[in-house]
């Protein structure tokens, strides 16, 4: 059972252009969590979906950035006009539906973005 | 805001011996916490949690202890072990029991564990 998959694990970008960055989920799972990481910091919670649904967007920037979780394929986190402060290590995390047993969130290796 | 605190950048601990990493957290609706283990270049590895409605976990070389009243977390390691060298990140939930896929968790900065042979 291949873990959360992530990519590129590392994108660079002029400022100005837009980054793609890549998350396939565990398989059977059905949740799908965005965190960024800057330098020197903790994680900070961006978004979370479920296919076709984003539930809580609270941690997005309101512009330039936006997630999808299509019926098919992988989750999107998508950085439009990108600049030098979006550089970080994005990563992706998924669970799976169920009950509080199932809480513990499982993280892809990440994608390090670096805006010239 | 930092909501979840861990006010020691890094620690170093001596092969063997007991390691203790502390997190402190304002948010008292908090009400679910988990430690994750980081290497570099990768992702974070889920290590242990707790329930509020309890006071400590344990899990083999691990154990966390909660003690809601002060609104603190530490994460025990004993024995020690080298490749237990990595970033320790504290985190926080809301909404424990809820069912249906975790919200967002709150993560402090982290503490890098440097084990000494």
């Amino acid at each position: 059972n291949a873990g959360v998959m992530q990519n590129p694990r590392h994108l660079v970008r002029r400022r100005g252009q837009e980054a793609r960055l890549r998350c396939s989920p565990m398989k059977g799972h059905s949740h799908v969590y965005w965190y960024r990481q800057l330098p020197e910091e903790g994680l900070k919670f961006m978004v979370y979906l479920q296919k076709e649904n984003i539930i809580d967007e609270s941690g997005m920037p309101k512009e330039r950035f936006s997630a999808e979780f299509p019926k098919e394929g992988p989750s999107i986190l998508r950085i439009q006009q990108v600049v030098r402060g979006d550089s970080a290590a994005y990563f992706c995390a998924s669970s799976p539906p169920g009950g509080r047993s199932y809480n513990e969130q499982f993280f892809g290796p990440g994608t390090r973005l670096t805006v010239l | 805001d930092q909501q979840v605190k861990q006010n020691s950048p890094s620690l170093s601990v001596q092969e063997g011996r007991i390691s203790i990493l502390n997190c402190d957290y304002t948010n008292s609706m908090f009400d679910y916490f988990l430690w994750y283990k980081k290497y570099p270049a990768e992702g974070p590895t889920f290590l242990i949690s707790i329930s509020s409605i309890k006071d400590k976990n344990e899990d083999g070389r691990f154990t966390v202890f909660l003690n809601k009243s002060a609104k603190h977390l530490s994460l025990h390691i004993v024995p020690s072990q080298p490749g237990d060298s990595a970033v320790y990140f504290c985190a926080a939930e809301i909404g424990g029991g809820s069912g249906g896929g975790a919200d967002g968790l709150t993560f402090g900065k982290g503490t890098h564990l440097i084990i000494q042979p």
